[in-house]
């Protein structure tokens, strides 16, 4: 199975403020990624779909980059409805696997 | 917009049969090159991909899994399913269904999904 590794695996920021997820797989991937929103005692939420595709609807703040085994999502000015645990995911291989999340809180 | 809906028992017996469906509406499910997933998650845990069966007739589980898990599709009733036997603790979570996407070779992602429904596995 292709290991992916989010870090941090927390983080507390402020609103306005820029911030950034890296996501690693243990593989090349090639832009076979995604990530998604989950909200608390929500389902998840599509964001990026290949690596840097910004799914239809979701906020333009949010962005993703990366390709191979390099991976970032960022939020370009944290909103306090970003309240949320953030999970990258593969498809290049299945199983699809998913990252540990990482949950994003604000100060 | 396709919508999703999880159902299923809400309690299931150690050494007994998981068995949940998911109907979708707004969309027929036997159209266009999707393939309909189910995901599951632990309280308090990540995300874990269970399998996928496409309308291509592609079927993919997770090899954790593979020995124990079943999907299949019903285009009539506009449903999918999942059967996972020999359930044990370690089964109990919210399970998820999900519609995934094609976005170019290889490029994958679920772009609708049920709200979930917890299944807890205990005698």
């Amino acid at each position: 199975d292709i290991q992916m590794t989010q870090s941090p695996s927390s983080l507390s920021a402020s609103v306005g403020d820029r911030v950034t997820i890296t996501c690693r797989a243990s593989q090349s991937i090639s832009k076979n990624l995604s990530w998604y929103q989950q909200k608390p005692g929500k389902a998840p939420k599509l964001l990026i779909y290949g690596a840097s595709s910004l799914h239809s609807g979701v906020p333009s703040r949010f962005s993703g980059s990366g390709s191979g085994t390099d991976f970032t999502l960022t939020i370009a000015s944290l909103q306090p409805e970003d309240l949320a645990t953030y999970y990258c995911q593969q498809s290049d291989s299945i199983p699809w696997t998913f990252g540990q999340g990482t949950k994003v809180e604000i100060k | 917009q396709v919508q999703l809906q999880e159902s299923g028992p809400g309690l299931v017996k150690p050494s007994e049969t998981l068995s949940l469906t998911c109907t979708v509406s707004g969309g027929s499910i036997g159209s266009g090159s999707y393939c309909w997933i189910w995901i599951r998650q632990p309280a308090g845990k990540g995300l874990e991909w269970i399998g996928r069966i496409c309308n291509s007739g592609t079927t993919n589980y997770n090899p954790s899994l593979k020995s124990r898990v079943t999907m299949s599709l019903d285009t009539s009733e506009n449903q999918f399913s999942v059967k996972l036997s020999s359930a044990t603790a370690a089964d109990t979570a919210v399970y998820y269904c999900a519609r995934a996407a094609p976005g170019g070779y290889n490029i994958w992602s679920s772009d609708s999904w049920g709200q979930g429904t917890l299944v807890t596995v205990s005698s």
